[in-house]
């Protein structure tokens, strides 16, 4: 069976640190790849998604960039993190676009 | 652009006090809605998907159904331990989910 893991769980980084989270996928190839970030209380909003290893597509202009180095891996970065990065990250995978999502746990960011 | 809308926002129930959640959608083309479930701290969890109109699912004392504007997710007979977030998304194909805000769904002893 397929199962995605996210790390870490929580993190509390300082204002114009920078940022890696990670997250990698098993028991499946070539999976389409996400990230969204949910502030409280609002829906999911789609940050990156890749279709292929080396692709990404970019929703929303920011501070962050994500990379696919591998076929399982998807990785969020940041040279410098701002206030307003702070939230709940996750990653998501599915066979294809119109298939469902499937989520790892998600990373808790406080920028303080 | 594809829109969902769902409500109530919040919903408070007591022990088997059955009720429905509403997804209204907007999209060109469906070719799919899906209904996830999320504690608090955790990734959604998925529950259903729905291609057509007239379409069911159901799943212990859930129910989701499809019409061609909107969702609806029934509970019936709700336990404590169904008390969640309760998210609806849509795709109109391409890569990307819509998703709705949710709806807070509490099941009171």
């Amino acid at each position: 069976s397929q199962t995605i893991h996210q790390w870490p769980a929580t993190l509390v980084q300082p204002v114009g640190s920078p940022l890696s989270l990670e997250c990698t996928v098993e028991g499946t190839s070539n999976p389409n790849l996400y990230w969204y970030r949910q502030a409280a209380g609002r829906g999911l909003q789609l940050l990156f998604y890749s279709v292929g290893i080396g692709q990404i597509s970019s929703e929303v202009p920011q501070n962050l960039s994500a990379s696919r180095p591998q076929d399982r891996q998807f990785i969020l970065s940041s040279k410098k993190l701002l206030l307003s990065d702070s939230g709940f990250y996750l990653c998501a995978w599915s066979v294809r676009g119109d298939q469902p999502q499937h989520f790892g746990d998600g990373t808790r960011l406080s920028i303080l | 652009e594809d829109q969902v809308t769902q409500s109530p926002e919040a919903l408070r129930l007591q022990e088997g006090e059955s009720s429905s959640l509403n997804c209204s959608y907007t999209v060109s083309g469906l070719r799919g809605l899906f209904w996830y479930r999320q504690d608090p701290g955790k990734g959604p969890e998925f529950l259903f998907t729905l291609y057509s109109a007239g379409e069911e699912k159901e799943k212990e004392r859930l129910k989701a159904t499809l019409t061609k504007k909107e969702s609806f997710l029934h509970i019936t007979a709700p336990k404590p331990e169904d008390s969640a977030t309760y998210l609806c998304a849509v795709t109109g194909g391409g890569n990307k989910l819509t998703f709705g805000t949710g709806t807070q769904l509490k099941v009171e002893l």
